[in-house]
């Protein structure tokens, strides 16, 4: 079952950041948030992932709240190609659990131009 | 990043024939794969977990007589729907598990499954 509640949908304007939040407040100590994102009928992107710590890779930034019951997922400049939905996992990776993915609804983004 | 291919892209098929997807990592060894099925406007469903050289592990409520999975070797996981009826119509996506410090997963670009 997914571990996460984000909201179903979010505008946002080219060229702004958008912002995405993902509630995982029953999140364990040893797993970790990822975001993912799919194009339409396309398979899921990765996009970043953290534990604790907040992170930048060319695509986002991810900032943990320090209780880690929460993220967001920043994307700094929005472009029309952003445009998914953009899934929030939070995953095992010991054991029988690994590498295993449970998606939620996700968010869909719109990026207007 | 590492490439994952899925064939065929898409598929149309009488109902009760079987149909099989291929799902290859192209450039990594994969020991561990999965498979997902996603139908219209929802989420990704986690269906089973591929390793090679061992039988599958599948969720609940997934059929493992239905959706036989094969992992043959460190590139290849096969999906084969079995006796394929109008309800297996979805889309279809695998993904490989990079082994390594931050386990990354690669998804293929899906198939689509179309059952008459």
């Amino acid at each position: 079952d997914a571990k996460t509640t984000q909201p179903p949908s979010m505008d946002c304007a080219e060229g702004r950041a958008a912002n995405l939040p993902c509630n995982h407040s029953t999140i364990s100590g040893n797993e970790y948030v990822y975001w993912y994102r799919q194009i339409h009928s396309q398979g899921p992107q990765y996009i970043i992932h953290g534990l604790k710590n907040n992170e930048t890779n060319e695509m986002a930034s991810l900032i943990i709240t320090e209780d880690r019951k929460s993220s967001t997922l920043i994307l700094p400049h929005a472009t029309l190609r952003d445009t998914a939905v953009y899934y929030c996992i939070v995953r095992g990776d010991r054991g029988s659990t690994l590498g295993r993915l449970y998606f939620g609804r996700g968010t869909q983004l719109t990026v207007w131009p | 990043g590492a490439v994952v291919s899925q064939h065929p892209s898409r598929v149309i098929c009488k109902s009760g024939t079987s149909v099989k997807i291929e799902c290859r990592s192209l450039d990594f060894q994969a020991t561990t794969m999965f498979w997902y099925r996603q139908f219209p406007k929802k989420s990704l469903m986690l269906m089973a977990t591929s390793n090679e050289g061992s039988k599958a592990t599948y969720e609940q409520g997934v059929e493992k007589d239905k959706f036989l999975i094969n992992h043959a070797s460190l590139t290849l996981s096969t999906l084969t729907v079995t006796s394929a009826h109008p309800e297996d119509s979805s889309f279809y996506i695998c993904s490989a598990l990079l082994a390594g410090s931050y386990n990354e997963q690669f998804f293929g670009p899906g198939t689509r499954l179309t059952v008459l």
